[in-house]
């Protein structure tokens, strides 16, 4: 089945503690992005991937990293969480310029 | 200026009636239009894409582009209970998907 897998689906986590939100696509995409959705803000773009080892930022780049070491990966990395970080987090993949991208199903963080 | 704009206000709507949602754009270098629809607790869905000015039909979906004053819309006829989403416009440019900020509509029995 083609998808988006993203890990964990919920993460509790505390202020200064680092991690990772995996993110694994299965249909040889080269774009893959990562979003955060927040009430009354929408989807905001944070990092996108044209293919491996070519990444850039988006709209809130800012306390966040990203690898593109495999062309089926794309993990989203938060090296010192802070609260304002705390949002719903979407994985996305597509093929190069299509108008359909694939979403995975989510990650509700809370830095608390 | 964001490239896409939405009022994300919510709409109710008893079921039957026609739900009208619009968007405006900023960079006519964007082509592709696109509505996306996202159910509670799931990612966005693609709904319907145009390329052009126009319209575009699919069942009781109609995606509108207007390029001239920059207007993107949709329209649901006959809605039901299960067309109750939330609806994002995106477009496609400059090696970006931008999203608008959504609009949750809430169809009534």
């Amino acid at each position: 089945e083609a998808q988006v897998t993203q890990n964990p689906r919920y993460l509790i986590t505390v202020t200064g503690k680092k991690l990772t939100v995996t993110c694994s696509q299965n249909m040889n995409h080269e774009y893959m992005s990562w979003y955060r959705q927040d009430p009354g803000l929408g989807l905001r773009q944070i990092y996108y991937s044209m293919n491996v080892e070519v990444t850039d930022k988006g709209d809130v780049p800012e306390g966040y990293k990203v690898s593109r070491k495999e062309k089926r990966n794309f993990p989203l990395i938060l090296e010192s969480p802070s609260p304002n970080q705390t949002s719903l987090y979407f994985c996305a993949s597509s093929f190069w310029q299509s108008t359909e991208a694939f979403f995975g199903q989510g990650t509700r963080l809370t830095v608390v | 200026q964001k490239e896409v704009e939405q009022d994300p206000g919510p709409l109710s709507v008893p079921e039957g009636a026609i739900v009208s949602l619009n968007c405006t754009y900023s960079n006519s270098a964007f082509q592709y239009f696109m509505w996306y629809r996202q159910y509670s607790r799931k990612g966005p869905e693609l709904l319907m894409y145009t390329y052009s000015s126009g319209n575009k039909e699919d069942g009781r979906f109609t995606a509108q582009v207007d390029k001239s004053s920059k207007y993107i819309s949709l329209f649901i006829r006959d809605s039901q209970p299960s067309d109750s989403a939330t609806y994002l416009c995106a477009k496609r440019g400059n090696n970006r998907l931008a999203f608008g900020k959504g609009n949750q509509v809430v169809v009534i029995p």
